[in-house]
């Protein structure tokens, strides 16, 4: 069965500083794709990035980067020299045919000034 | 940039009343997507579409219908309001491109409150 976890529930940090969001998946497959989504206080769903299984290479996105690892089963999200902008809630989803999206509960980063 | 478009953005509504949820996108994309999502939680889905006149339910069994009608319209409905729909709906879509789905983009969200 295929399932995702974000086992930090809030993390706090002051600006400047860098903060990695964790997310651990399970799936039997052996194709599967990965998401990191932004939700903002306003409510809508950003999309940040999608990783397939057969691509293990990092990214760097500006201050954002991410890590995927097959062989923990983890795809993590860093943001680097963290802004108050990027508080919001951090989603992680997983899918294995690319269109029936699995979340896990999130985890909201709250950057202080 | 997705665009995608639901309206309203907030309804509060009294017990009983019908409501109708909008969800529009000018991408052309086949397949449609409602989650609900309660404050501070994560999506379930509850509906979607892969074109006109298809329409499923998702993981989270809801009191709500669908329907499609036109490929960019997927509008969601409610004949009778209660206090335990209060909750955030998400409208998403995507296209089937090179053999596989692509990813999912989601329009701003319809929160919802129900007296």
């Amino acid at each position: 069965a295929q399932k995702v976890t974000q086992a930090q529930t809030e993390i706090s940090v002051v600006e400047k500083e860098d903060v990695t969001l964790d997310c651990v998946y399970e799936t039997r497959d052996t194709t599967y794709y990965l998401f990191w989504y932004k939700q903002p206080p306003s409510g809508e769903l950003v999309f940040l990035i999608r990783r397939n299984s057969f691509d293990e290479q990092n990214e760097i996105s500006g201050r954002y980067s991410w890590n995927f690892q097959k062989s923990t089963s983890s795809f993590n999200f860093t943001i680097t020299a963290s802004q108050v902008v990027d508080s919001a809630v951090y989603f992680c989803a997983l899918s294995e045919v690319a269109d029936k999206l699995i979340f896990g509960t999130g985890t909201r980063l709250q950057v202080f000034p | 940039e997705a665009d995608i478009y639901q309206t309203p953005r907030y309804l509060v509504i009294g017990t009983g009343k019908k409501i109708t949820l909008e969800c529009s996108q000018t991408m052309g994309h086949d397949k449609m997507y409602w989650y609900q999502q309660d404050p501070g939680m994560e999506l379930h889905l509850i509906h979607y579409s892969y074109g006109v006149n298809s329409t499923e339910k998702g993981d989270l069994s809801s009191e709500s219908t669908v329907s499609r009608i036109r490929t960019e319209h997927f509008p969601l409905t409610l004949e009778s309001a209660r206090p335990s729909h209060t909750s955030q709906y998400l409208c998403a879509s995507t296209a089937f491109s090179s053999g596989r789905w692509e990813t999912q983009y989601f329009g701003p969200g319809t929160r919802l409150l129900v007296l």
